[in-house]
C-alpha cells in the first residue's frame, strides 16, 4: 500500500526550515527519500532501517518512528539547490529484504524555494 | 563508470505497437527495478528482478514483459501499447539480497507517448 506524504507542497524563502512526512499502514523495515528535480532521475538522499538511529548528512536529516510506522524529513536552513520534488519509499514485511522486492513510494512533496 | 543507462530516450508510439526499453548497470548489482512515474502518482513498480534469472510482477504489471536478459540488462517490452502507457520509464539497480537495505540508483528515463 502506497505510503502517504504531506504535506503536498511547500513554498519557504530560502534560509528557512521544513518538514516532510511519511506515515504507512503496515509495518516496515526501511524507509528511503529520494529528491527529483524536473526532469531528473530521482537521487538518493538516506536510508532509515528499523531499529537505526536518525541519519543525516548536510542540513537533511531523518527519522523513523517504528511505533507509528513514520519517517520524517528535516531540512534546515533551506537552499535553493532543495528544490524539487522529495520521495519517501517503504520497504514493507518488517523483516530485512535489502530491498531486492523493490519499493513503494510515496506521491511525492513538492518543494519550492524562493530567493 | 556509467551507472544505469537507458534507451531510448524518448519514443512515440501508435496504439498497437510494441517496443522495448533498454535498461544496462555497470555497477555489479544484483537487483533491477522497472518503475513507471505518471503526475501526481509518484513511481509505481512494475516489475523487478532481484538477482540474475528471476524476476517478479510489482505493483502495475499488466500489458508489460521483461527479461534479465545477464547481470547488467533487465529490458521491459509492451507487447502492445496502450495510451495508458503514456508516461515516463524509470530503471533502477541496487546491491540488495542482504540486509541492510541498500540505495536504488536510476537510469535518466524515458518518455513513452502512445497516441
Amino acid at each position: 500500500q502506497q505510503p502517504v506524504q504531506s504535506p503536498q507542497a511547500v513554498i519557504l524563502r530560502e534560509g528557512e526550515d521544513a518538514v516532510i512526512n511519511c506515515s504507512s499502514s503496515k509495518a516496515l523495515y526501511s524507509v528511503h527519500w529520494y529528491r527529483q528535480k524536473h526532469g531528473e532521475a530521482p537521487v538518493f538522499l538516506m536510508i532509515l532501517l528499523k531499529g537505526g538511529e536518525q541519519k543525516g548528512h548536510d542540513k537533511i536529516s531523518a527519522s523513523f518512528n517504528e511505533k507509528k510506522q513514520q519517517s520524517s524529513l528535516y531540512l534546515t536552513a533551506s537552499q535553493l539547490s532543495y528544490s524539487g520534488t522529495y520521495f519517501c519509499g517503504t520497504e514493507g514485511g518488517g523483516a530485512p529484504g535489502g530491498g531486492a522486492d523493490g519499493l513503494t513510494f510515496g506521491k511525492g512533496t513538492h518543494l519550492i524555494i524562493q530567493p | 563508470n556509467a551507472g544505469v543507462t537507458q534507451t531510448p530516450k524518448f519514443q512515440v508510439l501508435k496504439t498497437g505497437q510494441s517496443m522495448t526499453l533498454q535498461c544496462a548497470q555497470d555497477m555489479n548489482h544484483n537487483s533491477m527495478y522497472w518503475y513507471r512515474q505518471d503526475p501526481g502518482m509518484g513511481l509505481r513498480l512494475i516489475y523487478y528482478s532481484a538477482s540474475e534469472g528471476t524476476t517478479d510482477k510489482g505493483e502495475v504489471p499488466n500489458g508489460y514483459n521483461v527479461s534479465r536478459l545477464n547481470k547488467r540488462e533487465f529490458s521491459l517490452r509492451l507487447e502492445s501499447a496502450a495510451p495508458s502507457q503514456t508516461s515516463v520509464y524509470f530503471c533502477a539497480s541496487s546491491e540488495a539480497l542482504a540486509a541492510p537495505s541498500y540505495e536504488q540508483y536510476f537510469g535518466p528515463g524515458t518518455r513513452l507517448t502512445v497516441t
